[in-house]
């Protein structure tokens, strides 16, 4: 099994959908969680960090951990077409590496 | 503005020849990493310097090695490459390594192409 899973995709929505991203983890000493954005022919960027479960929300974007089922979530308000890119999750212990999922790729169609 | 640097940003190369790729920070980070994405494919964790001490992943070839000549400046040497070398390289750099708070800054990549 792999460390953190996600659908790679593609997911196409409308512009303006609320788009929700997932991801499941196995390993239950993770503790930090993030989301990067990478564009096409681009490196990955940082998004959204949170630690434990819980929620956090920075503009339309909107992160969720769920440590009882290794579950997280990125949610995206009034998407914009300028949001399509391929999103990464990934996470990490105190002081481990980081592990990224392989990425769900978004296209936001005007 | 730029950041992290990678050159060249495409890169063709023969089988079986030596090919480097190169990266530079503006940053002052203590922390340079090199991964590996393939196509649809999660960035994968060559090695990584702090400072000067090298760090390698256990899975990381042997075809594959590192340099970091100062601060600034992080070289990936493919001694050998094969097909299956074709991929996008990225370079990352963060003050400090493994810190929770830490933030990976990632270069543009070099998407690197084995005929």
């Amino acid at each position: 099994q792999k460390e953190v899973e996600q659908d790679p995709g593609p997911l196409s929505v409308p512009e303006g959908a609320i788009v929700s991203l997932n991801c499941t983890y196995s390993n239950s000493a993770f503790q930090y969680f993030m989301w990067y954005r990478q564009y096409s022919r681009k490196g990955p960027e940082l998004l959204m960090y949170t630690y434990s479960s819980g929620n956090k929300e920075d503009g339309r974007f909107t992160a969720q951990v769920d440590k009882s089922s290794k579950y997280i979530s990125l949610f995206i308000r009034d998407s914009q077409p300028s949001d399509s890119a391929t999103y990464l999750c990934a996470t990490k212990t105190s002081y481990d590496k980081v592990i990224f999922g392989p990425g769900t790729s978004l296209s936001v169609i005007p | 503005d730029a950041m992290v640097i990678q050159n060249p940003r495409y890169q063709v190369t023969q089988f079986g020849k030596p090919v480097t790729l190169s990266c530079s920070q503006t940053l002052n980070h203590n922390v340079m990493y090199w991964y590996q994405q393939k196509s649809s494919q999660a960035p994968k964790l060559l090695f990584h310097y702090y400072d000067k001490d090298f760090n390698n992943e256990a899975d990381t070839p042997d075809n594959f090695q590192s340099r970091r000549p100062n601060t600034s400046f992080c070289f990936l040497d493919i001694r050998s490459p094969g097909l299956g070398d074709a991929a996008m390289y990225l370079c990352a750099t963060s003050r400090g390594a493994g810190a929770p708070q830490e933030t990976q800054y990632f270069g543009p990549g070099t998407r690197l192409l084995v005929l």
